[in-house]
């Protein structure tokens, strides 16, 4: 079984400040672990992945997420936040390869304020 | 290049009655999956079809039907609807069945958001 949990419903930062978005896993095997941004009214995106390579990943729009395995982490960081990044965001686990179903975390909602 | 396309994008419908929400994939992709997004939640998965077959399912009921045609669109079909139905459903192309979560990507439509009444 596998399951996923973000810590935070809403975090609220200022705009140039450092953001950090937090996801805990659990995955009876190997996991991949992603993270999806949704704008208001609009489909969900990817902004990065883990796939069993480099621990520290690196995505689009300056986000970056580090895969911990001894603290079952996976949590998403930016240095410095954009209003623009004001959106959803959703933590997700697969197991690799084989019979999987993705799991969706229930979302963090990032407020940046000017 | 057209990304997924959904249609409606929005439908009211009353307990009982029946629906069918369509995508259109991602040029190229063969690969397509369903998910269900209730106010303030993630994305629940539905089913995922590939080759006109279903090849995963979520823990969703009976209710919840697929199908994908050749050119690899897809429709979701929900029967004797409930108002716990009503939600977001979103769809997912991608490439290569089987590889979207190991190192593939999900590309997704902007969703059909359907009102159970």
């Amino acid at each position: 079984a596998q399951s996923v949990t973000q810590l935070d419903s809403h975090v609220s930062v200022s705009e140039g400040t450092p953001v950090l978005l937090r996801c805990n896993y659990s995955s009876s095997y190997s996991p991949s672990l992603f993270w999806y941004v949704q704008h208001p009214n609009k489909g969900l995106q990817l902004l990065l992945k883990y796939t069993s390579a480099a621990t520290l990943v690196k995505g689009i729009n300056g986000f970056e997420a580090e895969f911990k395995k001894s603290e079952t982490s996976f949590h998403l960081t930016k240095p410095s936040a954009h209003m623009s990044d004001a959106a959803e965001y959703f933590c997700v686990v697969s197991l690799s390869g084989g019979s999987y179903i993705p799991t969706f975390g229930r979302g963090t909602s990032l407020i940046v304020h000017p | 290049d057209a990304g997924v396309t959904q249609s409606p994008t929005h439908l009211i419908k009353t307990r009982g009655q029946q629906v069918t929400l369509r995508c259109s994939p991602k040029s190229g992709h063969d690969t397509v999956s369903w998910y269900q997004q209730a106010l303030g939640q993630g994305p629940q998965f539905i089913f995922q079809y590939y080759e006109e077959e279903e090849r995963q399912r979520g823990n969703f009921p009976d209710r919840f039907s697929g199908h994908q045609f050749p050119n690899y669109s897809s429709e979701l079909n929900v029967n004797a609807l409930l108002l716990g139905d009503s939600a977001l459903y979103l769809c997912a192309s991608s490439l290569f069945y089987g590889t979207e979560f190991i190192g593939g990507e999900l590309f997704f439509g902007e969703g059909s958001r359907l009102t159970v009444l």
